[in-house]
């Protein structure tokens, strides 16, 4: 079984367009973040919830609005989508605020046309 | 945030010959250093993690030293494979309390077989 698992892997869009990203874990985590994987590879935190809670929002446009029904899931919803936002998003988890180990999502790429 | 740089960007070493792949950071307060390995088109994947109170850790062919006074740690790879050939991110963790993790922009290691 996937332990993080994003969908959909691949969204081609048009600019002005309204999309969203799922992603879900099953391993139990209390933590679920969102990073921006850019075209030169550089990753870059996003937000991060801990137990539905919003904890970090590193300084990421009011376009971005991420969604956490609970635990186990972290949405990520993209508004008025721009070019600069093409990028392969990842989704994570780690078991709480002070445990560390991250697990990573097999990645959305967005591109926006 | 954080701010951690990582040097080299690109790396080409002879199959098993060595490589080392160094990170400085900047907030005295991280405690939490991971390596993330990312092979073409996939997720990052947790390699080996080293926390502030230890100098040093290996695993088989991977360690990771860490220099808290000058703020820098290191990746070494020995006796490399042509399947150690990816992208190399370090990491730094937030401040104590938060878990968020800030990456290293990344090192292209490639085995020449």
């Amino acid at each position: 079984d996937t332990a993080v698992s994003q969908t959909p892997k691949y969204l081609v869009t048009q600019m002005g367009n309204d999309k969203s990203i799922k992603c879900e874990q099953n391993l139990g985590h209390d933590t679920m973040y969102w990073y921006k994987q850019d075209s030169k590879k550089f990753l870059k935190i996003m937000f991060s919830y801990n137990n539905k809670e919003l904890i970090i929002n590193e300084t990421v446009p009011n376009r971005f609005s991420p969604k956490s029904p609970d635990k186990a899931h972290l949405n990520l919803h993209i508004n008025s989508l721009e070019l600069g936002d093409s990028a392969v998003y990842f989704c994570a988890s780690s078991p709480g605020v002070l445990d560390y180990g991250y697990t990573f999502g097999s990645g959305t790429r967005l591109t926006v046309v | 945030g954080e701010n951690v740089e990582q040097h080299p960007s690109t790396l080409s070493v002879q199959e098993g010959d060595s490589a080392v792949i160094k990170c400085t950071y900047s907030d005295s307060a991280s405690n939490y250093f991971p390596w993330y390995k990312q092979e073409l088109g996939k997720r990052p994947q947790l390699i080996i993690d080293i926390r502030s109170n230890v100098g040093e850790k290996k695993d088989q062919r991977i360690a990771v030293t860490l220099n808290k006074t000058a703020k820098h740690f290191s990746l070494h790879i020995t006796e490399t494979q042509p399947e150690d050939s990816a992208v190399y991110f370090c990491a730094a963790s937030m401040r104590a309390g938060a878990n968020n993790l800030f990456f290293g922009t990344g090192t292209r290691l490639t085995v020449i077989p």
